[in-house]
């Protein structure tokens, strides 16, 4: 069926940097746009950043622009997102998503479906 | 940024009776191009990922059943759960794509009476 697992959260001192990953399974991962979107503790959802299938565009939210890089390398099925110069705020359980609609060339819509997340702390 | 607002924070329904969540935009998500309304709405339940259950407003997600149903257009925006079962408690966002970033309500906490 079709799956995303993320990988590579952890405790983190501020001003470090932590490489995620989301293995895709169960579905042409080179066909289909996928997002990186963040939780806080007991809080709401954070759209992150999305990157188109081919990889030609991405989009980031304000918050992380300059600090959060998307990429993805669909010879292995996977999706990344690096963070750099971590923040206390960047403290959040990180899901990818995939865009459900195939080869998709227009900005970022809808997700599904969602992985169960990885966590990702930043506390000295 | 488009801010979507939620209300309720929260709501308790008995079983069998309708639940029905309201968000609002800060900005109209009808596009003109196709006149459809870019919003979106998901399901999180309880130490689970979200999932998603409507786009284009009132398009039903392939799987969901169909006791839940979204309706409104421009700025304000409904999902109903016509008969609310135990399982369909969990905490309910919706989320626009008129224009990135793309932004989620407060949520909606979803409780049996």
């Amino acid at each position: 069926q079709v799956q995303v697992v993320e990988s590579g959260g952890a405790v983190v001192q501020p001003g470090g940097s932590l490489r995620l990953s989301c293995a895709a399974s169960g579905f042409t991962f080179s066909n289909h746009g996928m997002h990186w979107v963040r939780q806080a503790p007991g809080r709401g959802l954070e759209w992150v950043a999305y990157i188109r299938y081919d990889g030609g565009n991405k989009y980031y939210s304000e918050s992380v622009k300059g600090r959060f890089t998307i990429s993805r390398d669909n010879s292995k099925n996977t999706l990344y997102l690096e963070i750099y110069n971590l923040r206390p705020e960047d403290t959040a359980l990180y899901y990818c998503a995939r865009d459900p609609r195939v080869g998709a060339t227009f900005p970022p819509a809808w997700l599904g479906p969602w992985g169960q997340g990885t966590l990702v702390t930043v506390s000295s | 940024d488009i801010v979507m607002t939620q209300s309720p924070d929260s709501l308790a329904v008995s079983l069998g009776e309708r639940a029905a969540i309201n968000c609002k935009s800060s900005q109209s998500v009808l596009h003109s191009s196709n006149n459809e309304n870019y919003l979106a709405w998901y399901q999180q339940k309880p130490g689970q990922p979200p999932k998603l259950l409507i786009y284009w407003a009132s398009t039903r997600e392939s799987g969901v059943p169909d006791r839940f149903s979204g309706s409104g257009s421009a700025t304000d925006f409904t999902l109903t759960v016509s008969s609310l079962q135990a399982e369909d408690v969990a905490i309910y966002y919706c989320q626009q794509y008129y224009t990135t970033p793309l932004t989620f309500g407060g949520g909606t906490k979803v409780e049996i009476k």
